[in-house]
């Protein structure tokens, strides 16, 4: 078995700072996922990245840049925190036409 | 551009009872379903998936789910439920190129009462 590991778990920022929050997966797994979940809205996808050095635009990649500089691990930052924010940013990666593997999340806080 | 869509934001059950949770996608081409459950507090756990050969799926603790593409749906049951069942189900699709991520319903509480 492996595991997907996020960190922080918990991530409070100010408005306008930039915030990075890291995945990291040790299930040999090509492709990654950053997903953002709302209340009431589902998951909505980031960015995803298929290979190392790869990175894919999502529905919702304004305000946010990714970086995928090795096979295990795949980082996410928002560029310029929003006042009152408040959603869970979830971490995925799976191989090609099987299930996705999530992490346990990093819940953001703006204040 | 494909679709998911759930239509019961909430679903209440008992014990023992069966339950259904509709998902129903938009998406003309080959296509990967899956659901997913969701506890209070935790990450997202797979269920099970269906993207050729038979159309009933079996997955993990009694779940199936049955694909139908005349009514483009993917529904999920369970013949007997526990309180321990009680979470948030969503329904995911893919298109054939499966790289390209999941696009999520907005899920279905269930909630399992004794």
């Amino acid at each position: 078995g492996g595991i997907i590991t996020q960190t922080p778990k918990f991530l409070i920022g100010q408005e306008g700072q930039k915030l990075t929050l890291k995945c990291q997966q040790n299930f040999n797994h090509d492709t990654m996922y950053w997903y953002r979940q709302d209340s009431g809205k589902g998951l909505r996808l980031i960015y995803y990245s298929i290979t190392e050095n790869d990175l894919q635009k999502g529905d919702l990649s304004e305000g946010y840049d990714a970086s995928r500089e090795k096979k295990s691990s795949f980082s996410l930052t928002v560029t310029s925190a929003q006042k009152n924010e408040m959603a869970v940013f979830l971490c995925a990666s799976s191989r090609q036409l099987t299930e996705v593997f999530f992490g346990k999340g990093t819940r953001l806080t703006v204040v | 551009t494909q679709t998911v869509s759930q239509s019961d934001a909430h679903v209440t059950v008992f014990e023992g009872d069966s339950v259904e949770l509709r998902c129903n996608y938009s998406y003309g081409g080959s296509i990967y379903l899956s659901w997913y459950i969701q506890h209070h507090g935790r990450g997202l756990q797979f269920l099970l998936k269906y993207y050729s050969g038979n159309p009933v799926v079996q997955g993990v603790n009694g779940f199936e789910a049955e694909f139908s593409k005349s009514d483009s749906s993917f529904h999920l049951r369970k013949a007997s439920v526990h309180w321990s069942d009680s979470a948030v189900y969503f329904c995911a699709a893919s298109m054939g190129n499966y790289a390209q991520g999941l696009t999520f319903g907005l899920g279905t509480r269930v909630s399992v009462f004794p």
